[in-house]
């Protein structure tokens, strides 16, 4: 079991640039979760996916951000544009029913 | 709605030293519980869970955390530190049913020292 792969692991972009965050999560896994964790506000929800459809997206900051879930193997949160306050590393999850969450390394990502 | 409350945003302990850290939630339902460990740039492992059953959890690398209905708390312990546990650590309550998320609390850096 090679648990939830996010990718890439460190991203550096310009302002204004679009970011995309890649994440696998385990086989078998029905539930994605992405999340945010920066010094000020901690570990926040994104939004999360049920069997590939979102269904709590209240987290996510504003129209910048969306996220996808085209099928139980991937999803993709883009930024467009970025912004240096984005700055923070993104955390993909995925859940076993008995809910076993398995965080991904993260993706540290830097706009500059 | 849930939330996660841990007291200290840093423990500093000896080596050998009992580790205490807290926790309090908030729930309107019996809670699912969790505490995780992060190294510095790493993601979040899963020390241990409770969601039914016996109150006390042993977790891995020697942790354990005890649900305590009557005072909201779950707060985790392990009888001696060792240097490697130094790491940050998470506290987060979900609720137990289909659609639900985990809440963290801000995290409690543990700072051991020899």
């Amino acid at each position: 079991d090679a648990g939830v792969i996010q990718s890439p692991r460190h991203e550096v972009t310009e302002m204004g640039q679009e970011v995309t965050l890649r994440c696998k999560p385990i086989s078998g896994h029905n539930s994605l979760f992405w999340y945010r964790q920066t010094m000020m506000r901690g570990l926040e929800l994104l939004i999360y996916f049920n069997n590939n459809v979102p269904i709590d997206d209240s987290g996510m900051p504003e129209d910048r951000f969306s996220a996808k879930m085209p099928n139980a193997s991937f999803s993709t949160l883009k930024i467009q544009p970025s912004e240096p306050r984005d700055s923070a590393v993104y955390f993909c999850a995925s859940r076993q029913e008995d809910y076993g969450y398995t965080f991904g390394s993260g993706t540290r990502l830097t706009v500059v | 709605a849930q939330s996660v409350t841990q007291l200290g945003s840093h423990v500093s302990v000896s080596e050998g030293a009992l580790v205490l850290l807290r926790c309090n939630y908030s729930s309107s339902v019996p809670p699912y519980l969790f505490w995780y460990v992060q190294y510095p740039n790493q993601g979040l492992q899963l020390l241990l869970k409770y969601t039914t059953g016996a109150t006390l959890v042993k977790g891995i690398n020697g942790f354990e955390a005890e649900f305590k209905k009557s005072e909201t708390s779950f707060h985790l312990t392990k009888p001696s530190a060792h240097m490697s546990d130094a790491a940050e650590y998470f506290c987060a309550v979900t609720k137990p049913s289909g659609y639900s998320t985990l809440t963290f609390g801000k995290g409690t850096m543990l700072l051991v020292s020899p």
